[in-house]
């Protein structure tokens, strides 16, 4: 079964600097999705970045970009020019190709100081 | 576009009684999944219900069940209630089914069980 491990249970940022919120994940398949999302204290959980496994350029959107590394099984998330709105709980998840479920990793919980 | 939409937002209950929480797609989306979110377990997959049938499930006993409608509206039921159940329940949809359909998350059902 894939796993998903998020090392780093709270991370703490600097406003406008960048941070890095590190992810690793288990599986033996070939085909999969890599996502990231945010969930604001309202809960609502948001789409940050998605990344396919076939693909090897790291996704981009706009300020948020990911270092994929397909053999270290590694998918972290970099926050460049961090803003007080970015304060919130990022998960990192792994979906198969077939298979329809979505494994999250246990979230980071990230500070933005101002 | 609306967003997806899932009532009631906020429920209590007491143990032993039973509950349904309803979620309604992003239009033209025919796939819905839902994942219970705990502290102690963090997201976890329930099911996924495509064009009224259900595609996958998740680990949880069968207190735990939901269904389709033709109009994609989905409905997630849970018997018998226990303590344990009190979580935050969300709904997400994509277009289709599989690992490279994006899901989008609902603002979550708090379901609390007393």
């Amino acid at each position: 079964a894939q796993t998903v491990t998020q090392s780093q249970p709270e991370m703490s940022v600097q406003e406008a600097e960048t941070v890095t919120l590190s992810c690793t994940y288990d599986t033996s398949e070939s085909d999969y999705y890599l996502f990231w999302y945010k969930q604001p204290p309202s809960r609502q959980m948001i789409l940050v970045i998605r990344q396919e496994a076939y693909k090897q350029q790291n996704a981009t959107e706009n300020r948020f970009s990911v270092n994929f590394q397909k053999a270290a099984k590694s998918f972290s998330l970099k926050i460049s020019d961090s803003q007080l709105g970015d304060a919130a709980m990022y998960f990192c998840a792994y979906r198969s190709l077939n298979n329809n479920d979505m494994r999250f990793g246990a979230g980071t919980r990230l500070t933005v100081k101002p | 576009k609306a967003g997806v939409t899932q009532t009631p937002r906020y429920l209590i209950k007491t143990r032993g009684q039973q509950v349904t929480l309803s979620c309604s797609p992003i239009s033209g989306h025919r796939s819905v999944s839902w994942y219970q979110q705990t502290p102690g377990q963090g997201l976890q997959f329930l099911f996924e219900y495509f064009s009224e049938t259900q595609r996958n499930k998740g680990n949880f006993p069968g207190r735990f069940s939901g269904r389709q409608f033709s109009n994609s509206r989905s409905e997630m039921n849970v018997s018998t209630l226990e303590l344990g159940d009190s979580a935050l329940y969300l709904c997400a949809s994509s277009l289709g089914s599989g690992g490279a359909n994006t899901q989008y998350f609902g603002p979550g059902t708090r379901l609390t069980v007393l």
